[in-house]
């Protein structure tokens, strides 16, 4: 069965500091795993999928198939990535998302 | 393009009502996904529907749980007899490809289901 667990529900840091969410997932495929956030009254947004090797926001997140983690990070964290993050493990067709129960991120000034 | 629309987004039903949940999705998507989120909880997915078919229905509950996506119209999630378990958050997703390597699904605001 698949399953992604995210440990921190909540995760505090000051700006300027250094940033991981941490995400591990459960799958006997060939993971598909994406990170979605949340911004406060906005829907539910593709921040980045492991499959592109790319960077938003200057968020990164690389695919740890030995350890099964997919943890999100940011150097420098600024404000306007508080948020919340949720982690999401696609099958092998990414029909279906499962979807860690998230990450509220805060950013103190 | 307006995005993913989902109506109404707040919906209070006495135990026993039917709940009827809508989802217009992206201009230009036919694939439609339905998800749940309890409170504290992570989006759990339900259903998957192509225009006038359901592909993945092993996230639904089998009783009282139905739902649709027809040739004209939007998706309809439809929960009869509702009971104060039903009381979550539903998302609908869209996407242009149903499936494959990196596809995108596009999500609505919710709707919030409140069971009295």
């Amino acid at each position: 069965a698949q399953r992604v667990t995210q440990p921190e529900k909540l995760l505090s840091v000051f700006k300027g500091a250094p940033v991981e969410l941490k995400c591990n997932y459960s799958y006997s495929g060939s993971p598909e795993l994406f990170w979605y956030v949340q911004y406060s009254r906005q829907r539910l947004q593709l921040l980045l999928r492991h499959i592109s090797r790319e960077s938003i926001k200057g968020f990164t997140a690389d695919l740890n198939k030995g350890e099964t983690s997919f943890h999100l990070k940011k150097p420098f964290a600024q404000e306007e990535d508080s948020a919340m993050y949720y982690c999401a493990l696609g099958d092998g067709s990414a029909r279906q998302l499962t979807f860690g129960s998230g990450t509220q991120l805060t950013v103190l000034p | 393009n307006a995005g993913v629309m989902q109506n109404p987004r707040h919906l209070v039903r006495r135990r026993g009502q039917e709940a009827r949940l809508r989802c217009s999705p992206m201009k230009g998507h036919s694939h439609v996904y339905w998800y749940r989120q309890l409170p504290e909880e992570g989006l759990k997915f339900m259903v998957y529907l192509q225009k006038e078919n359901i592909i993945d229905e092993s996230g639904m509950p089998k009783e009282r749980f139905s739902a649709e996506f027809p040739k004209e119209g939007p998706s309809i999630l439809r929960i009869q007899q509702v009971v104060r378990g039903d009381s979550a958050a539903y998302f609908c997703a869209s996407s242009p490809i149903g499936g494959g390597a990196g596809n995108e699904q596009f999500f609505g605001p919710g709707t919030r289901l409140t069971v009295l």
